[in-house]
């Protein structure tokens, strides 16, 4: 079954304590994205990856880092964590350039 | 800056009636709309798109209409089923061909009723 897989679904921890959300791709798809959804403010763009080593910042990138060693993962990292990255986060792929996002189901944080 | 806007959070409709979801955007560049729905605990969905050279595209029971004059789409679903409940977010870029960089409305949740 194609699907984008995201690691943890929820997780809450405290300021300051580096962590790595997981996502898998299993379409060999070439472009991935990062995105937080807040209230009020939709989906924003955090960072996006056209391809292996090739990475890019999106609308809202303070705090994060991400990285593309392998085609079919992209990492969300969050070296410090404070509590305005409290949000529900979302991997997405895409084919190409051209195609639709598919999405992962969520990852719930809570930084306290 | 939003630049995107669905000005509706929530609209409730009866099944078997039309669905009309509205978005704008302040970019006159924008290329290329896509509407994405999402359900709870789920991730967004690609549900139809269009190009700003088409002013109407028809997939089944949705429809959506882009008016570029006045920076406006719009998403019809008819009729409306209580499947179709879920939060929908309208989306744009610069470039059909790029995609990979969106710009999301801030959402509206659709509620069909029997």
């Amino acid at each position: 079954e194609a699907q984008v897989t995201q690691n943890p679904r929820y997780l809450i921890t405290v300021t300051g304590k580096k962590l790595t959300v997981t996502c898998s791709q299993n379409m060999n798809h070439e472009y991935m994205s990062w995105y937080r959804q807040d209230p009020g403010l939709g989906l924003r763009q955090i960072y996006y990856s056209m391809n292996v080593e090739v990475t890019d910042k999106g609308d809202v990138p303070e705090g994060y880092k991400v990285s593309r060693k392998e085609k079919r993962n992209f990492p969300l990292i969050l070296e410090s964590p404070s509590p305005n990255q409290t949000s529900l986060y979302f991997c997405a792929s895409s084919r190409d350039s051209s195609g639709p996002q598919h999405f992962g189901d969520g990852t719930r944080l809570s930084i306290l | 800056d939003q630049q995107v806007k669905q000005n509706s959070p929530s609209l409730s409709v009866q099944e078997g009636r039309i669905s009309i979801l509205n978005c704008d955007y302040t970019n006159s560049m924008f290329d290329y709309f896509l509407w994405y729905k999402k359900y709870p605990a789920e991730g967004p969905t690609f549900l139809i798109s269009i190009s700003s050279i088409k002013d109407k595209n028809e997939d089944g029971r949705f429809t959506v209409f882009l008016n570029k004059s006045a920076k406006h789409l719009s998403l019809h679903i008819v009729p409306s089923q209580p499947g179709d409940s879920a939060v929908y977010f309208c989306a744009a870029t610069l470039n059909p061909y790029n995609t990979d960089k969106l710009i999301f409305g801030t959402g509206t949740r659709l509620q069909v009723f029997p």
